[in-house]
C-alpha cells in the first residue's frame, strides 16, 4: 500500500489561504469517505483537524477545510495565522481494511 | 476528558522483542476502536495496526507477523507485542482512539532498534 502524495512543504502570509493536496487511488483516497487531517507540531501528539472528508470536530477553526475531488483530497486553511505553522497529514482508509498515511507537509507562515 | 498514556518503550536489540501498553481513561473503552501509530525520527506518521471492538485485528504488511495487537477491555488497556525487531522499527509509537480514523491520540513511547 502506497502512501498518499502530498507537497512536501508549502507556505503562505498571515490573512491568505492555502491549500494541502492528498492523492490516492481509488483503492484509498478515491474509494472512500474516510478521509482524515491532521495538524502536528514538533514534539507533539497529531491532532484530528478534519474527519470523513470535510467534518471539523467539535474545537476546530472553522478556518478549516476539506473537500475531494476524484482520488485527491484537499485540506484548505484560510486567514493564516502564525499558529498554523505546522506539519499537516492526511490518512485514508484503503480497500485493505487498513489505514494509510500521506508523507505530510510542512506549512511555513511567512 | 480522554487520556491515553503509553509505556513500554526503550532500547532494544535487533531481534528483540518489547511489548508496549497504553493506559486508557475518560471514555467507554469498550465501545471504541484502537490503534498504533509510529513516527519514524524526522519522518511522517505511519499506521501500525487497529483492534476492533469486537477483537478483530488489521495490520499494514510491513509490521503483518511480527507484531499484534490486544486489548483488556477490564483493565482499560490496549498492548502492542512487537517481535523480531529491525532498526526501521525505530520510531515513537502513538496510542489513538477513534472509530474508523484515529480521534484522540496519546503522547507516545520511544522504542528504540539499535545494537
Amino acid at each position: 500500500q502506497s502512501a498518499p502524495t502530498q507537497p512536501a512543504s508549502v507556505s503562505g502570509s498571515p490573512g491568505q489561504s492555502i491549500t494541502i493536496s492528498c492523492t490516492g487511488t481509488s483503492s484509498d483516497v478515491g474509494g472512500y469517505k474516510y478521509v482524515s487531517w491532521y495538524q502536528q507540531y514538533p514534539g507533539k501528539a497529531p491532532k484530528l483537524i478534519i474527519y470523513e472528508v470535510s467534518i471539523r470536530p467539535s474545537g476546530v477553526s472553522n478556518r478549516f477545510s476539506g473537500s475531494k475531488s476524484g482520488n485527491t483530497a484537499s485540506l484548505t486553511i484560510s486567514g493564516l495565522q502564525a499558529e498554523d505553522g505546522a506539519d499537516y497529514y492526511c490518512s485514508s482508509y484503503t480497500r485493505s481494511s487498513t489505514l494509510v498515511f500521506g508523507g505530510g507537509t510542512k506549512l511555513t507562515v511567512l | 476528558e480522554v487520556q491515553l498514556v503509553e509505556s513500554g518503550g526503550g532500547l532494544v536489540q535487533p531481534g528483540g522483542s518489547l511489548r508496549l501498553s497504553c493506559a486508557a481513561s475518560g471514555f467507554t473503552f469498550s465501545d471504541h476502536d484502537m490503534h498504533w501509530v509510529r513516527q519514524a525520527p524526522g519522518k511522517a506518521l505511519e499506521w501500525v495496526s487497529a483492534i476492533g471492538t469486537t477483537g478483530d485485528t488489521y495490520y499494514p504488511v510491513s509490521v503483518k507477523g511480527r507484531f499484534t495487537i490486544s486489548r483488556d477491555n477490564a483493565k482499560n488497556s490496549l498492548y502492542l507485542q512487537m517481535n523480531s525487531l529491525r532498526a526501521g522499527d525505530t520510531a515513537v509509537y502513538f496510542c489513538a482512539s477513534g472509530t474508523g480514523t484515529p480521534i484522540d491520540w496519546g503522547q507516545g513511547t520511544l522504542v528504540t532498534v539499535s545494537s
